[in-house]
Formats: C-alpha cells, sequence, structure tokens
C-alpha cells in the first residue's frame, strides 16, 4: 500500500522554540495532506488541511499563526510548531490519500513532541 | 460530518471472535464506513471500508445493514496483537483523498490470553 513517512519521530525541545515535522508521501501525490494531534489516552484531533499550492484551512480551535502548514508540492506537507510550550506536547500525525487510488487515507508514523 | 458512537472498551481471548458495532446514525448518502486501528505511539492503519451490505478482506469483515446507521467490525479468532483501539469513520465520497475524517473515540480492544 501507500506510504506515508514522518520526520522526525521525535524531537525534544525548549520552551519558545519552533519545531518543524515533515509529511511526505512515498510513493504517491497528495493534493491533500491532513494534520492531526493526539493527546495521551485520546483520541486524534483534526487540526488542519493542507492543501499543494494554497493556504491550509485550520479547524476551529485551532491557531494558524502558531501552527504552521506548508504544502509546497504534491509529495511533500510541513508543521511548524511556532513558539513551543510544554502544553503543545504531544502526538502529531499527518494523513495523506493517493489520488488514483479511492478508499482509504494513509497515516504517517506520528510525531512525538516533548517541550521542556 | 455524521457523528460516531462506540464502545469505550472490550475485552476478548484469544482465539474468540469480536464483534464492535459502531452507531453513526446521521450517516448522510454519500458517506462511506471505515475503520482503522491504532496501536499505541503508531499512527492508525486502515482496516476496512464499506458503503453497505457486507465487505470481506483478509483480515476483517464489516457488516452496514440496509439503513445504514450502524456498522459492525468483525475480527475472527484474535490474538495478544489485536489489542489496539479501533476507529470507526464516516466521510463522504468514495475517495480519502480530500475528505477530511473526524475521528471519534475508539474502542480499546483488550485481548488476554
Amino acid at each position: 500500500g501507500a506510504v506515508v513517512s514522518q520526520h522526525p519521530s521525535w524531537v525534544i525541545c525548549k520552551s519558545g522554540t519552533s519545531v518543524k515535522i515533515e509529511c511526505r508521501s512515498l510513493d504517491f501525490q497528495a493534493t491533500t495532506m491532513f494534520w492531526y494531534r493526539q493527546f495521551p489516552k485520546q483520541s486524534l484531533m483534526l487540526m488542519a488541511t493542507s492543501n499543494e499550492g494554497s493556504k491550509a484551512t485550520y479547524e476551529q480551535g485551532v491557531e494558524k499563526d502558531k501552527f504552521l502548514i506548508n504544502h509546497a508540492s504534491l509529495t511533500l506537507s510541513t508543521l511548524t510548531v511556532t513558539s513551543a510550550h510544554p502544553e503543545d506536547s504531544s502526538f502529531y500525525i499527518c494523513s495523506a490519500g493517493a489520488l488514483a487510488v479511492t478508499g482509504e487515507l494513509f497515516f504517517g508514523e506520528g510525531s512525538r513532541l516533548t517541550v521542556l | 460530518l455524521a457523528k460516531t458512537t462506540q464502545p469505550i472498551s472490550m475485552d476478548s481471548y484469544e482465539g474468540q471472535e469480536v464483534n464492535i458495532t459502531c452507531s453513526h446514525n446521521n450517516i448522510a448518502t454519500n458517506d462511506y464506513i471505515t475503520w482503522y486501528q491504532q496501536f499505541p505511539s503508531q499512527g492508525p492503519r486502515f482496516i476496512i471500508q464499506g458503503y453497505k451490505t457486507k465487505v470481506t478482506n483478509e483480515v476483517a469483515s464489516l457488516f452496514i445493514p440496509a439503513d445504514r446507521k450502524s456498522s459492525t467490525l468483525s475480527l475472527p479468532r484474535v490474538s495478544l496483537s489485536d489489542t489496539a483501539v479501533y476507529y470507526c469513520l464516516v466521510g463522504t465520497g468514495y475517495g480519502g483523498a480530500t475528505n477530511k475524517l473526524i475521528f471519534g473515540t475508539g474502542t480499546l480492544l483488550a485481548v488476554q490470553p
């Protein structure tokens, strides 16, 4: 099946720094990617829809200036957590659907962010 | 987007068949029903998808009644490695490429020896 890869798998940073997480579709093109956040023992929460070549669409309550999303190509979307704080510590997961394949979204392995 | 309701948790034993039911009373005509499995600290993994009646693949079956207001994921002969959270989702359109999926609470399945 199609593969979506995230990098880094985990990152630890100091409060106030910015962290970039990459999401790549390795063997297919994706005009749309989705970013989710998951806190311990909770479900995935959709943060935003990343559209190739245009601005991301954010879900209600998600700060677009805090979570910068860039989708510069059909195989790469990035999420930058700006001026990270301990409350931003979470598991971030991206997903993408293959244009020519219907029926499922493919999820990345997730990126664990810990802000000290 | 249709909201889904699932049991928070279920227990089973190795070798048993497990059926997890999901309610989606407000499902729309174009909505498909998809089930995902998630292990701790991993991204969700696709299990099965259907629109109506029954769908079967190598790992599970999905039963959808005529009114489509619920669906049941059936896992045959579970093993310890099937311990995970199972999510039922509904989404518009057939393809997942551009249709965002909203996750509900999911069902934590615990398989005992």
